[in-house]
């Protein structure tokens, strides 16, 4: 019975990239949620998707910053053109219905932007 | 409104003892508060939940005390062990919504 999955686990990307985060979820989960962890700090909400909608992307920044949850495969966080500040654990949770109680979070992509 | 205040930031604990770490909020309509524990390199896991019809629940040697007048709510380890070290973090949400409010985070360590 898997967890929720992510990957890459660590990723390194040189200013003016792309970087490309996936999560799998909880089989049969259909509600994704991206949190963001900057250091020494507690985590922060950046969009709320179900499949094929993004329902609440009010955590995340206007501008370089994109989510999706196709019909089929993986959530995708894109951070284009990534900036020294970027650099962050980002985290993806999965839960089975909307307001859940629980959710079950993966075990997180550090990005580190040089 | 929507923050959740963490306390202490860092705390040592020998083996045996108590590990105690608080938590306020001021928004009312909190009404789901879980703990979450959270090993270096992994994500956070869930460790216990309340809600506020009740003032204290307790899983194992794991108790969370809430005090709903006063807006705290608190986890206590009790009989601590080194591989409760750790970071915990506790969060708050309320019903019909789905984001959850991290405090931030109390970096437990129990020495042996």
């Amino acid at each position: 019975n898997a967890g929720v999955m992510q990957n890459p686990r660590h990723l390194v990307r040189r200013r003016g990239q792309e970087a490309r985060l996936r999560c799998s979820p909880v089989k049969g989960h259909s509600h994704v949620y991206w949190y963001r962890q900057l250091p020494e700090e507690g985590l922060k909400f950046m969009v709320y998707l179900q499949k094929e909608n993004i329902i609440d992307e009010s955590g995340m920044p206007k501008e370089r910053f994109s989510a999706e949850f196709p019909k089929e495969g993986p959530s995708i966080l894109r951070i284009q053109q990534v900036v020294r500040g970027d650099s962050a654990a980002y985290f993806c949770a999965s839960s089975p219905i909307r307001d859940g109680e629980t959710q079950y979070f993966g075990p997180g992509t550090r990005l580190l932007v040089l | 409104q929507q923050q959740v205040k963490q306390s202490p930031q860092s705390l040592i604990v020998q083996k045996g003892g108590i590990s105690i770490i608080n938590c306020a909020y001021e928004n009312t309509a909190f009404d789901y508060f879980p703990w979450y524990q959270q090993f270096p390199g992994k994500g956070p896991a869930l460790l216990i939940a309340i809600r506020p019809d009740v003032s204290e629940k307790k899983e194992g040697r794991f108790t969370i005390s809430f005090n709903k007048s006063a807006k705290q709510f608190s986890l206590h380890i009790m009989d601590s062990q080194p591989g409760d070290s750790a970071t915990y973090f506790c969060a708050a949400t309320y019903s019909g919504t789905y984001k959850y409010i991290f405090g931030t985070g109390t970096r437990l360590k129990v020495l042996a």
